[in-house]
């Protein structure tokens, strides 16, 4: 079956602009997870949705947001980017058994 | 808050059993082990877990201690593309998130 697809898989951006990321998950996976990586704070949650509801959301600011679709398809939103905010943004999808499947990630470079 | 230890590093010659350690001393009763990879820039990949029972696929073998605290991640035959960071994380089986940690970096040497 088809993995997890995140697009784009590279994006600039420049700081005070805003950044909308997508995650298709596997088909049947109703969780998506996103997740920040960086080299200093590494792999950190930022949230998680479950039938288009927020289930756990992680220790971000406002300018981060998501939001789940109806086909499960999730996107993510940073408003006001930061130099910060550069970072590999990782979308992990679960099903009916436990494990979380990753994405290939979008890498964001704010400038 | 990662609830789990790991050593920062580990070099593994070609063709060896890898081992590596993942100590989890506060874990609960309704918490599994979780063992994931992540190759340089790529997303985590999932390699195993487990809850109180040894386990074994085709990618790594699980051995979780008696009483839970520990556990070892064996790669039977390492190659060079096991060369990777090596996350072990706990989670309950109701809570979706992943709390990584630093992980080990483990090389493979020719």
């Amino acid at each position: 079956k088809a993995g997890v697809t995140q697009t784009p898989r590279y994006l600039i951006k420049t700081r005070g602009q805003q950044v909308t990321l997508s995650c298709s998950p596997i088909s049947g996976h109703r969780s998506v997870s996103w997740y920040q990586q960086t080299p200093g704070q590494g792999l950190q949650f930022l949230f998680e949705y479950f039938s288009e509801t927020q289930r756990n959301k992680g220790n971000f600011p406002g300018r981060f947001s998501g939001r789940q679709f109806s086909n499960s398809r999730s996107e993510m939103n940073v408003s006001t980017l930061e130099l910060g905010d550069s970072a590999l943004y990782l979308c992990a999808s679960t099903g009916g058994d436990t494990e979380a499947f990753f994405g290939q990630g979008t890498r964001l470079t704010v400038v | 808050d990662a609830k789990t230890t790991q050593p920062p590093s580990m070099d593994c010659a070609e063709g060896r059993a890898a081992n590596l350690p993942c100590n989890h001393s506060t874990i609960s009763g309704n918490e599994y082990v979780y063992w994931y990879r992540q190759i340089h820039s790529q997303g985590p990949q999932y390699i195993i877990h487990g809850l109180k029972n040894n386990e074994t696929n085709e990618m790594a073998s699980l051995i979780i201690t008696e009483d839970r605290k520990s556990s070892t991640l064996i790669l039977p035959h390492a190659t060079l593309r096991d060369t990777a960071v090596y996350y072990c994380i706990v989670r309950s089986s109701n809570d979706y998130k992943l709390s990584f940690g630093a992980g080990t970096t483990v090389t493979v040497r020719a």
